[in-house]
């Protein structure tokens, strides 16, 4: 079975603070994502990486960045925490070719 | 813009009713999907289609791809099929779109 694990699943940070969400796949797949959802608003898509060391910005990328320096690895930085960040974050990873993707279980992020 | 339309956004549905979302979509598409999304946040995918329909166990989904429609049919539903149902397409430009989820209730 894939697994898909998200580093926390509740996170409470303060505006402007600098927030790390990890991301880790044991599947050995290259294909990786970071979506945000929102009521009403359905999963938006943040950023994505093709392979280790890329990255190729999504429809919402904008405080948001992204590192993928291992496989299996993938982060999701936001510099400078905002109120309008605080949203359900979730991370899948799909094998290249292939096109299920599998999904963590979320990180709820509450930015006060 | 919403590539992708689901109804309804919300179901209450009693134990053993028949039930079921449609997704409609504007865009050309490689594959849709049906996902499913359990209270607490988890995403499982539930079926792929690219054409015809599909079975597993209670769930079937079916596509027509002139009307760029799919349904998802839960039969005999159940308390434990409660969740958030999501459509969503891959175009053919390898780009994913999402509907913004069904939420249904059964209730026993």
């Amino acid at each position: 079975d894939v697994k898909v694990t998200q580093s926390s699943r509740y996170l409470v940070k303060r505006t402007g603070e600098k927030v790390f969400l990890e991301c880790v796949q044991d599947m050995d797949h290259e294909n990786m994502f970071w979506y945000r959802q929102d009521p009403g608003l359905g999963l938006r898509l943040i950023y994505f990486s093709y392979d280790v060391k890329m990255k190729e910005k999504g429809d919402i990328p904008e405080g948001y960045s992204v590192s993928r320096e291992k496989k299996e690895r993938f982060s999701l930085i936001l510099e400078s925490a905002s109120t309008n960040q605080t949203s359900m974050y979730l991370c899948a990873s799909r094998d290249f070719g292939k096109e299920t993707q599998y999904f963590g279980p979320g990180t709820r992020l509450l930015v006060l | 813009k919403n590539e992708v339309e689901q109804s309804p956004q919300n179901l209450t549905a009693q134990e053993g009713e028949f039930i079921t979302i449609n997704c409609s979509y504007s865009v050309g598409i490689s594959a849709l999907h049906w996902l499913q999304q359990h209270p607490g946040g988890g995403i499982v995918s539930l079926f792929m289609l690219s054409s015809g329909k599909k079975k597993h166990g209670r769930l079937i989904a079916t596509i027509n791809i002139q009307e760029k429609h799919s349904s998802l049919h839960i039969t005999a539903s159940h308390p434990r099929d409660s969740a958030v149902y999501i459509c969503a397409v891959r175009n053919t430009g390898n780009q994913f779109y999402f509907g913004t989820g069904t939420s249904l209730t059964v209730i026993p």
